[in-house]
């Protein structure tokens, strides 16, 4: 899994709820996102963090906030959960620097989340 | 902000035959150009990727060919395989310092029939 867990993996929810996806890392890396999965629309950019307490939107903000209070971790907080941000929820690093690497700043995806709104 | 239209959706090819997947973005400033492959119920995986400083990259049964002046860069299956069944996605991106505000395509079902 080249160091990068999501958690949980599964969740369902009722419309109202706040809900909170987790992103670990256990290689360092400064730069981290969170992308969202639908059927016709790719993979989308909700926010992205380039070192702790540094964040910035993406092309999907709305709805959503972020947190990094330290390296290995990048939050991503549904305030209050709605039917259209049921999706599939991929965090990534850019992996730099390291060995085995394709390329500086490939992308690595954790598994997903699927999150299901009711 | 950047755009990236992909197609075709989805493309059916005979085992054996070559795949292609067309990719246009619309900021002249993208310098990355990465495909990802994502089997059913997996995460996206990166197969190969070119940067704007080069016009064609191959490896093995894949290469990607980069259009500047166009803005297009298409994928290349040759020797399609079963196992090359999957979604692939194009993506975009002015590369700095390591971090890459990835804009993906919307991406193509290949199956490979035998």
């Amino acid at each position: 899994d080249a160091g990068i867990t999501q958690s949980p993996r599964h969740k369902v929810t009722e419309t109202g709820t706040p809900v909170t996806l987790r992103c670990h890392q256990t290689e360092n890396h400064r730069y981290m996102y969170w992308y969202r999965q639908d059927p016709g629309h790719g993979l989308r950019l909700i926010h992205y963090s380039y070192g702790v307490k540094d964040t910035d939107k993406g092309e999907v903000s709305d709805g959503y906030s972020v947190s990094r209070s330290k390296t290995e971790d990048f939050l991503l907080t549904l305030e209050s959960a709605t039917s259209s941000q049921t999706s599939v929820y991929f965090c990534a690093i850019s992996r730099t620097g390291l060995a085995g690497v394709k390329k500086a700043g490939e992308l690595f995806f954790g598994e997903g989340s699927r999150l299901t709104v009711l | 902000g950047e755009n990236v239209e992909q197609h075709p959706s989805t493309l059916s090819v005979q085992e054996g035959d070559s795949a292609v997947i067309k990719c246009t973005y619309s900021d002249s400033a993208s310098n990355y150009f990465p495909w990802y492959k994502q089997e059913l119920g997996k995460r996206p995986q990166l197969i190969i990727d070119i940067r704007s400083n080069v016009g064609e990259k191959k490896d093995q049964r894949i290469a990607v060919t980069l259009n500047k002046t166009a803005k297009h860069f298409s994928l290349h299956i040759t020797e399609t395989q079963p196992e090359d069944s999957a979604v692939y996605f194009c993506a975009a991106s002015i590369s700095l310092g390591g971090g890459n505000k990835l804009t993906f395509g919307t991406g193509t079902q290949l199956k490979v029939e035998l």
